[in-house]
């Protein structure tokens, strides 16, 4: 049973489109994020949320909105898709404060 | 601004070596330094971590080591593997509320 899953695994769509990724997790944790891991693996934290609230935006263009319908969820929506998002996108979650110790997959975006 | 500075880049070691990574950072505010495994096409996984009041941790081939004073740490693989082929990130965080990713070092243990 997946304890962090992602969807879908891959995305191509043409510059300009919306898109979104879900996520949900089944740890009962509090705390989800999402990172964008580049060409040269570089991993970024985009967002976090606690309890469903935004406790960090690192500096994501107004583009990307995260969701948070329940503390299992976090989706990520992207308006207005630009070559420059083409990345691997990765949930994860933990409880605040403890160890952060459970990514997904990944979704890889390629925008053409 | 990277919060996190990790060498080397890329590694090549021969089966049975020891594979060693290391990290450094600025912020001393950090109080928890983890390290993961990445394989491709996957996410990337926890392996390890020490919290700075201990100067070494152990879990089976892998060892932190920990300098407070230096604000360094490094991974060492023991007996490196074929199977230990992989990206590996150091990382840091604040009270485990934000973590903060080195730019990843790729393992390539040769047969």
């Amino acid at each position: 049973d997946t304890a962090v899953s992602q969807t879908p695994k891959y995305l191509v769509t043409q510059m300009g489109n919306d898109k979104s990724i879900k996520c949900e997790q089944n740890l009962g944790h509090d705390t989800m994020y999402w990172y964008k891991q580049d060409s040269k693996k570089f991993l970024k934290i985009m967002f976090s949320y606690n309890n469903k609230e935004l406790i960090i935006n690192e500096t994501v263009p107004n583009r990307f909105s995260p969701k948070s319908p329940d503390k299992a969820h976090l989706n990520l929506h992207i308006n207005s898709l630009e070559l420059g998002d083409s990345a691997v996108y990765f949930c994860a979650s933990s409880q605040a404060g403890a160890s952060l110790g459970h990514f997904g997959a990944g979704t890889r975006l390629s925008v053409l | 601004q990277q919060q996190v500075k990790q060498s080397p880049q890329s590694l090549i070691v021969q089966k049975g070596g020891i594979s060693i990574i290391n990290c450094a950072y600025e912020n001393t505010a950090f109080d928890y330094f983890p390290w993961y495994q990445q394989f491709p096409g996957k996410g990337p996984a926890l392996l390890i971590a020490i919290r700075p009041d201990v100067s070494e941790k152990k879990e089976g081939r892998f060892t932190i080591s920990f300098n407070k004073s230096a604000k360094q740490f490094s991974l060492h693989i023991m007996d490196s593997q074929p199977g230990d082929s992989a990206t590996y990130f150091c990382a840091a965080s604040v009270a485990g509320n934000q973590f903060y990713f080195g730019t990843g070092t790729s393992l390539t243990v040769i047969p």
